[in-house]
């Protein structure tokens, strides 16, 4: 069984530009949710994608926006980078629509310089 | 609000010796507590799920239980592999009847075991 991959590992991007980060689910899960973890903190829910609609959004702006796609992968797209959208991007993908434990993948570490 | 506070911060023993971490709770209406743990720049590691006051669940040298405000998290005879940050989130029942989809996470504990 497949774990839940995320890519790329690293990113380095300065303020103002656009990032994409990528997210496989783990094999039979049909969710996926995404988080932001800042050093030192928990991680922080942006939004959840069940069957490819958005299911739930935490208090981050519109620049943050997503997708997922019908072999349930999925991206977060944040556009106009500030310096605090540095952190660990977090993906963890379950079964069901949000009733299942949720499993995170290694994680995107992004710097906005 | 819905919220969890962990404590300690920060917690290091000498190999072997036992000690709990402590994450209480408030919400609305509790779905179900989980316990995560992370290595330095990793992803969470799923450990345990608890639904309800007076559950327990073991696994190797980690136990964790649960009562209406807080679970815990204890480790019993601790060795150097077990240094991580354990995290500790909480799910909610919605007002409608289902469950909403986000876990809410506190700031973890940072667990050093010494040999």
């Amino acid at each position: 069984e497949t774990g839940v991959t995320q890519s790329p590992t690293h990113l380095i991007k300065t303020r103002g530009q656009q990032v994409t980060l990528r997210c496989s689910s783990q094999s039979g899960h049909n969710t996926v949710s995404w988080y932001q973890q800042a050093l030192g903190q928990g991680p922080q829910f942006i939004f959840q994608y069940y069957r490819e609609e958005e299911n739930g959004r935490g208090n981050f702006p519109p620049r943050f926006s997503g997708l997922q796609f019908p072999n349930y992968s999925s991206e977060l797209n944040v556009n106009a980078l500030e310096l605090d959208d540095s952190a660990l991007y977090l993906c963890a993908s379950s079964r069901g629509d949000s009733q299942e434990t949720q499993y995170f993948g290694p994680g995107t570490r992004l710097l906005v310089l | 609000e819905d919220q969890v506070t962990q404590s300690p911060e920060a917690l290091r023993l000498q190999e072997g010796e036992s000690s709990s971490l402590n994450c209480s709770y408030t919400v609305s209406g509790l779905r179900g507590l989980f316990w995560y743990r992370q290595d330095p720049g990793k992803g969470p590691e799923f450990l345990f799920t608890l639904y309800s006051a007076g559950e327990e669940k073991e696994k190797e040298r980690l136990k964790a239980t649960l009562t209406k405000k807080e679970s815990f998290l204890h480790i019993t005879a601790p060795k150097p592999e077990d240094s991580a940050t354990y995290l500790c989130a909480v799910q909610a029942w919605t007002s409608y009847g289902g469950s909403q989809g986000n876990l809410i996470f506190g700031k973890g504990t940072k667990l050093s075991v010494k040999p």
